[in-house]
């Protein structure tokens, strides 16, 4: 299993932003992708979750609204978009895969929002 | 909702000691519990899972226990490398979504 996350970001205020989660090692449509912040020097964050099969997400109430997660059944790849980023929104984001027993991470996105 | 507490945040020991790490839920998760270890610049590595499984590749020297609401990871004879942040993660049945605990940071006395 192998989750392989895009490059670093920097981006100002108000910009919109795509970072994506490439998968591979496994069968996609069977499983859920989930996304993870980390700010600067803090603990980890569960953002919300995909169903590769069907799409159907969950999220955290801390992030509903403020971000969107799909996925592309063609390349195997999960996304993660805002729309407006704030300068709060700074830090590294994981793609992880969780089951009972798995927990496959991905090497993580550090995404920088200053003006 | 589901709170998730560990304890202490951060614990001071000497290399060969023998360490516990406690995570507390406010309600039953029963085993549904995984241990994360976490280094600097290092995406988290999972250690255990179902509360007491210790993961592919992890050493013996790491242990999990507990169900319920009550879980220890203890480490036995602590080497240089396993001086890193750990955290407790578990997974709330509603709203569905995981929960992490805010994290134990193991630093060398």
């Amino acid at each position: 299993v192998q989750l392989v996350q895009s490059g670093a970001e920097v981006k100002k205020p108000a910009e919109s932003l795509k970072i994506s989660c490439k998968t591979s090692g496994y069968t996609f449509t069977s499983y859920w992708i989930s996304w993870v912040r980390q700010m600067p020097g803090k603990g980890l964050e569960w953002m919300g979750r995909i169903d590769c099969g069907d799409s159907d997400t969950n999220y955290s109430p801390s992030f509903q609204g403020h971000v969107n997660i799909t996925a592309d059944k063609s390349t195997n790849t999960v996304f993660l978009q805002w729309s407006s980023l704030q300068a709060s929104d700074s830090g590294i984001y994981y793609c992880a895969l969780f089951t009972p027993s798995w927990g496959f991470w991905g090497q993580g996105t550090q995404v920088t929002v200053s003006s | 909702e589901i709170a998730v507490t560990q304890s202490p945040a951060i614990l001071s020991v000497s290399p060969g000691e023998r360490v516990t790490l406690s995570c507390r839920a406010s309600q039953s998760v029963r085993s549904n519990l995984d241990w994360y270890q976490q280094k600097p610049g290092q995406a988290p590595r999972l250690l255990v899972h179902g509360a007491s499984t210790r993961a592919t590749g992890v050493p013996a020297r790491f242990s999990g226990g507990g169900s319920g609401t009550e879980f220890t990871l203890t480490i036995s004879g602590l080497q240089s490398e396993d001086f890193a942040v750990y955290y407790c993660q578990v997974y709330n049945n509603w709203p569905p979504m995981y929960i992490f605990g805010q994290g134990t940071k193991l630093e060398i006395k």
